[in-house]
């Protein structure tokens, strides 16, 4: 099974600051990418969606995505400490009928 | 009631007993979805169901049974299970199964599982 791979973190950010946060994945087929925010206790919440080269923006969030490079990018600018939470990057694998694969997710940390 | 939404929140329940998990989604989705959240790990799928036919399994343990009689509810029937089944379950719909837009995944509060 092909791979989606996320720093753990905790990455720390002051509050108004961006936040970026990385995603790599292992299947050149893959063709949906999608970023989750999930806080402690509750379930994932889809916070963007990206299917093609370049960047997608939603208000304070910005998705980046590179194919060649084989990864997939979240800024969050002017970050806030309701920002605090994990985020999740899955990416749809080729091989596995498109079934998502899961990174283990990248805890961040707002700092006010 | 919106979205996805799954009973009971939570679930405690010795390794002989039988339980079911509900989930339910009025976004008038297709495709729906089992998943398993451990701590520290990453989540797993652990059944597809698409226009009510399941098409995956991801080897599941024969334990876990899901139940999908229409495409908006989807069960999953546990038996025998064991302690290191304890975990968060979460239950997903997506409009399609498809490669692009309209196979984002929307999940449930989940259901918080713990054997004795």
């Amino acid at each position: 099974q092909k791979e989606v791979e996320q720093n753990s973190g905790p990455l720390s950010v002051p509050e108004g600051a961006i936040a970026s946060l990385n995603c790599t994945y292992s299947d050149r087929g893959s063709q949906s990418f999608f970023w989750y925010r999930q806080y402690s206790g509750k379930s994932p919440e889809l916070i963007m969606s990206i299917y093609s080269n370049g960047d997608k923006e939603d208000g304070r969030f910005t998705a980046q995505l590179n194919k060649a490079s084989q990864y997939v990018s979240l800024l969050i600018r002017d970050s806030q400490p309701s920002d605090s939470a994990t985020y999740l990057c899955a990416v749809n694998e080729e091989d596995s009928n498109y079934q998502l694969i899961w990174g283990a997710g990248t805890k961040l940390i707002i700092k006010p | 009631e919106t979205g996805v939404t799954q009973t009971p929140r939570h679930l405690v329940m010795g390794m002989t007993n039988k339980k079911s998990l509900k989930c339910e989604q009025h976004l008038g989705h297709n495709a729906m979805y089992w998943y398993k959240q451990s701590a520290k790990k990453p989540l797993e799928l652990m059944f597809v169901y698409n226009f009510k036919e399941q098409t995956e399994n991801n080897s599941v343990p024969s334990r876990f049974s899901p139940e999908c009689p229409n495409s908006s509810h989807l069960f999953l029937h546990l038996h025998t299970l064991q302690p290191e089944d304890s975990a968060l379950y979460l239950c997903a719909s997506s409009q399609d199964r498809g490669t692009g837009e309209g196979d984002e995944q929307f999940f449930g509060p989940g259901t918080r599982l713990t054997v004795l």
